[in-house]
C-alpha cells in the first residue's frame, strides 16, 4: 500500500493555460474522488468515480473542467482555460468499498494561476 | 442538504491540557461522521470515524469524539495535546458514504 500519489505537486500557469493533474489512487480501490480546497476553507467535492464511471458532478465542476478515469485506474483533471479563481488545492481520494469506507487522501496539487 | 459546522477557527491550548475541538452537523439522516487532520502542505490524514454502534469513538494519537444525536455534535478530545498536535483539524460528514462534506476547519495551536 503505497497511499494516493498525486501529480505535480504545484503548478503554477498564466490565466488562460489549460493544466492537467493526475491521480494515482491504491491500487484496487474502486472509488476515486476529487476535491478542491481554497484557504482557509475545507475541501469540497468536485466529482468521484466508480471504476471508470464519473456517478456525480458537483455544480463546482464547471464546463471548463473535465475528469476522467480510463481503465478505472488513475484519474486526471483537466482545467481548461484557467482563471485566477481556480488557484487552489486540488486533493483526491480513493477507497475500497461503498458506505462508511474511509476514504484515503493524497498530498493534493497546488494550483496558482497568475 | 447535509451540513457540517466547526465552531472557533482557531484553538489555542497549553501543552498537556485537554483539547476540544467543536463539530455540528446538520442531516436529514443519520451520517457518518470523521475527524481529518492536515499538516501544512500534506493531505488529510483520518484521525477517527462514527459510522455505527457505539458513540464514544477512539482514533489515533489519543483522539477520541463522541457522537451525540440528541444535540447533532461530533466533539474530538484529547486529554492532554502534545507540541505535535499543532495541525489544522477538519470534521466531515458523509450520507451513505458517499461525497465528504467538510466544516471550514479548526487550526489548533498549542503553546508549550
Amino acid at each position: 500500500d503505497t497511499g494516493v500519489s498525486q501529480n505535480p505537486r504545484h503548478k503554477i500557469t498564466k490565466r488562460g493555460q489549460n493544466v492537467t493533474f493526475r491521480c494515482d489512487p491504491i491500487s484496487e480501490h474502486n472509488r476515486l474522488y476529487w476535491y478542491r480546497q481554497t484557504l482557509g476553507q475545507g475541501p469540497e467535492f468536485l466529482t468521484y468515480f466508480q471504476n471508470e464511471a464519473q456517478l456525480e458532478k458537483s455544480r463546482l465542476l464547471s464546463d471548463r473542467f473535465s475528469a476522467e478515469r480510463p481503465k478505472g485506474s488513475f484519474s486526471t483533471l483537466e482545467i481548461q482555460r484557467t482563471e485566477q479563481g481556480d488557484s487552489a488545492m486540488y486533493l483526491c481520494a480513493s477507497s475500497l468499498r461503498l458506505g462508511a469506507d474511509t476514504q484515503y487522501f493524497g498530498p493534493g496539487t497546488r494550483l496558482t494561476v497568475l | 442538504a447535509q451540513s457540517v459546522t466547526q465552531l472557533g477557527s482557531h484553538v489555542s491550548v497549553s501543552e498537556g491540557a485537554l483539547v476540544l475541538l467543536r463539530c455540528n452537523y446538520s442531516s436529514s439522516v443519520p451520517p457518518y461522521l470523521f475527524w481529518y487532520v492536515q499538516y501544512p502542505n500534506q493531505g488529510l490524514q483520518l484521525l477517527l470515524k462514527y459510522t455505527t454502534g457505539a458513540t464514544l469513538v477512539k482514533g489515533i494519537n489519543g483522539f477520541e469524539a463522541e457522537f451525540k444525536k440528541s444535540e447533532t455534535s461530533f466533539h474530538l478530545t484529547k486529554p492532554s495535546a502534545h507540541m505535535s498536535d499543532a495541525a489544522e483539524y477538519f470534521c466531515a460528514g458523509a450520507a451513505y458514504g458517499n461525497k465528504l462534506v467538510f466544516g471550514a476547519g479548526t487550526i489548533l495551536r498549542v503553546k508549550s
